[in-house]
Parts: structure tokens; sequence; C-alpha cells
């Protein structure tokens, strides 16, 4: 069971846009459309910011939103905010009737 | 609300055993799926094992396959992890979620293998 691939970090403005990618393969990202994406600011646990690619839930800002092209998802954050500085994962179901964690991204607002 | 408290952490040594609870309120266990993830210390997510709303099929990832087994009492709203075997490698801070898209989770527990 590997990782999938994402970047060790990504950088913005306030007010800024940033896209964080997650790359798996056809056995996971690419083959199902069970991407979830999730927020840890330091010391908590994780939080749900996207679901199914694109879902947001409820209460979660609607300057999140997800996508998929591929073996490749995307978060994007819009009007980037302080409170968005934290690490951000994305996971898949796969093929194996498991899940797989992306290697994290640390997102910094300058 | 949905609340999830993990329990059960702590120091073992090498080769040694420890059971974690998560005790869930706020939801109709029965009818969920639940995970467990560990994130070892400074690391990244790490997805452990699944069970399914009814128990009837568990899954796990292969580097705690044989030795980790997950369950659950739907009668006490309670999932457990009961991990053998423990390794160096295994200490993490463990943490329950609630179904498929792990979209609630509990505060974590930490499990510190050493000798």
């Amino acid at each position: 069971q590997s990782v999938l691939t994402q970047p060790a970090s990504v950088a913005g403005s306030p007010g800024q846009s940033i896209t964080i990618s997650c790359t798996g393969t056809s056995s996971d990202v690419g083959g199902y459309n069970y991407v979830s994406w999730y927020q840890q600011h330091p010391g908590k646990a994780p939080k749900l910011m996207i679901y199914d690619v694109s879902n947001r839930p409820s209460g979660v800002s609607d300057r999140f939103s997800g996508s998929k092209s591929g073996n490749t998802a995307s978060l994007t954050i819009s009007g980037l905010q302080a409170e968005d500085e934290a690490d951000y994962y994305c996971n898949s179901y796969t093929s194996s009737s498991s899940y797989v964690f992306g290697t994290g991204t640390k997102v910094t607002v300058l | 609300q949905v609340h999830l408290v993990d329990s059960g952490g702590g120091v073992v040594q090498p080769g040694g055993s420890l059971r974690l609870s998560c005790a869930a309120s706020g939801f109709t266990f029965s009818n969920y799926g639940m995970q467990w993830v560990r994130q070892p210390p400074g690391k990244g997510l790490e997805w452990v094992a699944f069970i399914r709303y009814d128990g009837t099929n568990k899954y796990y990832a292969d580097s705690v396959k044989g030795r980790f087994t997950i369950s659950r009492d739907n009668s006490k709203n309670t999932v457990y992890l009961q991990m053998n075997s423990l390794r160096g490698e295994d200490t993490a801070v463990y943490y329950c979620a609630k179904a498929r898209n792990f979209d609630y989770w509990g505060q974590g527990t930490l499990v510190t293998v050493s000798s």
C-alpha cells in the first residue's frame, strides 16, 4: 500500500488562491470518486474539508473546493486566510478495499 | 453532536500488547463503519483499519495485518483496536474516525513502544 504524493509545502499571501495536488494511480485516486481532504492544525485531530472529490460538509467554508482529473486530485483554497495555515492531507479508497493517505502538505500564509 | 473519545494508550515494551477503545455518541453507531488511523510523532497520517457497521468485514493496512485486530460492540457504542506484537514503528497517536469519509475524529491516544 503506497501513499499518495502531495507537495511538501505550498505558500500564499492573504486573499490569494492556492492549489494542493494529490497524485495516485488508477487503483486509487483514478479509479474511484472517493477522494477526501483533511485539515490538521498542530496538536489537533484532522478535520474533514472535502469528501467524494468535490463535496463540502456542512459548516466548511465555500472557499475550499475539490476536483479530480485522471489520477490526480486537487484542493483549492480561495481567499486565503491566516486561519488556513495548517497541514492538509488527501485520502482515497483503493482497489484493495483499503484506504491510503497522502504525504501531507504544509500550507503557509505569508 | 457527534463525539468520539479515544482511550487506552500508554507505554508498552516491544513485543507487548495494548487495546485501544473509542467510545461514540451523538449518532446511530450501529449504522456506520468505523476507522482507526495513526500518526507517528512529527509525521503524516497512516490508515490502520476499517470495520463495517455490523462487524462482518474488517480491513487492515499491510503494516499491521496479522498483529492488530479491529472489533466493535454496538451495544456499547464502542470500537476497539487490539494491538499485539508491538514494534517501535507502531509508536504514534491513534485516532478513531467515523465512516468511510472519516467525517468525525476522536482526540487521539498516544501509544509509545519502547523498552
